[in-house]
């Protein structure tokens, strides 16, 4: 069956542009979480779905990243007026409902702000 | 907070030789799983295999399989047999309920297999 799939796959913005990266999770998957990992590190969590309802998004950096999911399926995460720092691959995961199953990752974003 | 250390950045290891990567982590909550993932270049971040805190017998999958201390807080990965296909990122991560939904990765650790 198909994986986790995001798109684009590079995204290249001028700072102060608005960019939005898509996830499409496993079907059935009831969980879905966004991740940021920069260069050389691990990812770090920035939000998490359960269903439509956002549940956490305490790893949010700013109120410049905002992300839905308003049909409870593909996710949607929007970076308003870009910043240098924000330079990092966002990974998309889905799982089965409850924090101990397997996370499916996709392949990434990879955003450059120039 | 949780925190999860992986103190080797790098590893290299000869084809067919065996290979242990070491992961600690901090944390006060009792019930826990432990994950490896594996990033090969360029390619998606796909499981390993995972550990319930729980559980006091060591899980083992195939070629893998962890030595987890849990009084020690430490949880390595032993990777025999090594194949120039486990050449990867390899990242220890920590989820809890007290923790919410999100996993805490390590800084990971870059595994070369030698041929």
């Amino acid at each position: 069956g198909a994986g986790v799939s995001q798109s684009p796959r590079y995204k290249v913005a001028k700072r102060g542009q608005d960019v939005a990266l898509r996830c499409d999770p496993i079907s059935g998957h009831v969980s879905l979480f966004w991740y940021q990992q920069a260069l050389g590190q691990g990812p770090e969590f920035l939000t998490y779905f359960q269903n439509e309802a956002q549940l956490d998004k305490s790893g949010l950096p700013s109120d410049r990243f905002f992300a839905e999911r308003p049909e409870g399926s593909v996710s949607t995460l929007k970076i308003q007026r870009t910043q240098q720092e924000d330079s990092a691959v966002y990974l998309c995961a889905s799982s089965l409902s409850g924090y101990y199953n397997e996370q499916f990752f996709g392949p990434g974003t990879r955003l450059t702000v120039l | 907070a949780q925190t999860v250390t992986q103190s080797q950045p790098e590893m290299s290891v000869q084809e067919a030789e065996t290979v242990t990567l070491s992961c600690t982590y901090d944390t006060s909550e009792n019930n826990y799983y432990l994950f490896w993932y594996k990033q090969p270049p360029s390619r998606q971040m796909i499981l390993v295999i995972r550990q319930e805190a729980y559980k006091q017998q060591n899980a083992t999958e195939n070629r893998f399989s962890v030595n987890f201390q849990k009084a020690a807080k430490s949880f390595s990965l032993k990777i025999s047999d090594s194949q120039l296909g486990d050449t990867a990122m390899y990242f220890c991560a920590f989820i809890s309920p007290g923790s919410g939904n999100q996993f805490y990765f390590g800084t990971g650790t870059s595994l070369t297999v030698i041929p």
